[in-house]
């Protein structure tokens, strides 16, 4: 069984400040194979964060991922307006092959 | 880039067919998964296309119902699902994936097709 929980299922913050999301695996995730998305309206999913903590080419150092085993956090800090979107959790790995997240809104006021 | 053929409107019990086709890299270096994605909810996995020997690998929720194949010489990954109900209307993206199944997270996706199911 491979669900992924993420929280808050909302989150509303201001311009500047930062966003801390949840992402917890019923497993331990084997070899921190775990990936975060960001996902705009209309748009397809874009890789944030792999292997738990390592960066996107292109993504600025404002988002960050960090964790193990099965709790994990992505990390905005200094958020913009443009940083509104809906956040995925993906665990992937041969021996699972992938599971989403249900994700968190993050919504700039 | 990934380019995904038009929006699709289907009766309940059709089947639908949506292509992928690739450019800029090498096709039959990469795999091809497919995901899709309900109104409001979270992206689901459906499967997986070797786009170099064809091998497949389906979930399970899915198995018997999709099938996944691809044409090497447009560069362009298919995926077929039978037997449509409403719960299937979705948007299907397809992404860039390796020839190993699961082995890495998606950099690389189509715009998306979206599939209406309805009488």
């Amino acid at each position: 069984d491979t669900v992924l929980t993420q929280s808050p299922g909302t989150l509303s913050l201001s311009p500047g400040e930062r966003a801390t999301l949840s992402c917890r695996a019923r497993q331990t995730v084997n070899g921190n194979y775990l990936a975060w998305y960001q996902q705009k309206p209309g748009q397809a999913p874009r890789l944030l964060i792999y292997d738990a903590s390592t960066r996107a080419n292109g993504i600025p150092d404002r988002f960050s991922g960090s964790g193990s085993g099965t709790d994990f956090t992505l990390t905005i800090s200094r958020l913009e307006p443009e940083d509104s979107a809906v956040y995925y959790c993906q665990r992937y790995g041969s021996s699972i092959l992938y599971t989403f997240g249900q994700g968190t809104k993050l919504e700039i006021k | 880039q990934l380019v995904q053929s038009g929006a699709d409107l289907k009766k309940p019990g059709a089947s639908v067919k949506v292509s992928c086709r690739a450019s800029g890299y090498d096709f039959t270096n990469y795999g091809i998964s497919w995901v899709r994605q309900a109104r409001g909810h979270g992206p689901e996995w459906m499967g997986w296309i070797n786009t170099n020997n064809g091998d497949t690998k389906y979930a399970r929720e899915f198995q018997g119902r999709v099938t996944m194949t691809r044409d090497t010489s447009t560069n362009t990954a298919y995926m077929e699902l039978r037997g449509l109900t409403s719960d299937d209307t979705a948007v299907y993206y397809c992404a860039k994936d390796e020839l190993i199944v699961g082995a890495v997270p998606f950099d690389h996706w189509g715009p998306g097709t979206l599939v209406t199911v309805s009488s």
